[in-house]
């Protein structure tokens, strides 16, 4: 029962340069959330955006909403080698639970 | 502060053996979950517990039981292990009910292999 879908699969950049990931989802959300998981580690939570903001950003992270077309992107900037990892974004739904996409693998070469 | 903490970090099982993950949070949270990780499944739940005491069924709770022995620990038991449940296996926690749709931590979670 995935509910948001996560494009790219796998992204490959140079270090300085952007990266911007993508999630779709099918119902109506309260929030929506992004993670990153390092190599043989847990999830992290990196920001959540409500379903009423359209822009948030938090240091070099940028995730916009757009409820209307159910899609939410997440833009790294300026990535470091140190972003490398698995990008995830969970939905948060009316009286459900968080629901994980499948991830986005994110490489940075230096 | 250690905040959520699995134990064991790896396992190796035969098939038909059985053995319970362990995880303990230290955040004072009210819900704790239990997820398997697959490639190119993402993560789905196995189990969820709202509180003490009060546990609930997951996208995929068939071979699993859990049990939540206080606020601290939430415990992950495979009565009789099968090839298909080698995963890896991640703890979580949220602060407040899983209907809140807060955000949860993680451990770092058990990577088990089941032959």
């Amino acid at each position: 029962s995935q509910q948001g879908e996560e494009d790219p699969q796998a992204l490959s950049i140079q270090e300085g340069e952007n990266a911007t990931m993508n999630c779709s989802y099918k119902t109506s959300i309260n929030n929506l959330q992004w993670y990153r998981q390092n190599s043989g580690r847990g999830l992290v939570h990196l920001i959540l955006i409500r379903s009423n903001e359209r822009e948030k950003h938090s240091g070099r992270l940028r995730v916009t909403l757009d409820t209307s077309k159910k899609s939410s992107s997440l833009l790294i900037t300026a990535s470091r080698a140190a972003d490398t990892a698995s990008y995830f974004c969970a939905t948060g739904n009316q009286g459900g639970k968080l629901i994980f996409g499948q991830g986005t693998e994110l490489s940075v070469k230096p | 502060n250690a905040g959520v903490t699995q134990t064991p970090k790896f396992q190796v099982l035969k098939t038909g053996q059985s053995m319970t993950l362990q995880c303990a949070q230290d955040m004072n949270h009210n819900s704790m979950y239990w997820y398997r990780q697959d490639p190119g499944m993402g993560l789905r739940l196995i189990y969820y517990s709202a509180s003490e005491g009060t546990t609930d069924k997951g996208e995929v709770p068939n071979g699993y039981n859990v049990s939540r022995l206080n606020k601290r620990e939430f415990s992950l038991r495979l009565e009789s292990a099968a090839p298909s449940q080698t995963s890896v296996y991640f703890c979580a926690s949220s602060e407040d009910s899983p209907y809140s749709n807060q955000p949860q931590h993680f451990g770092d979670g058990t990577r088990l292999s089941i032959l």
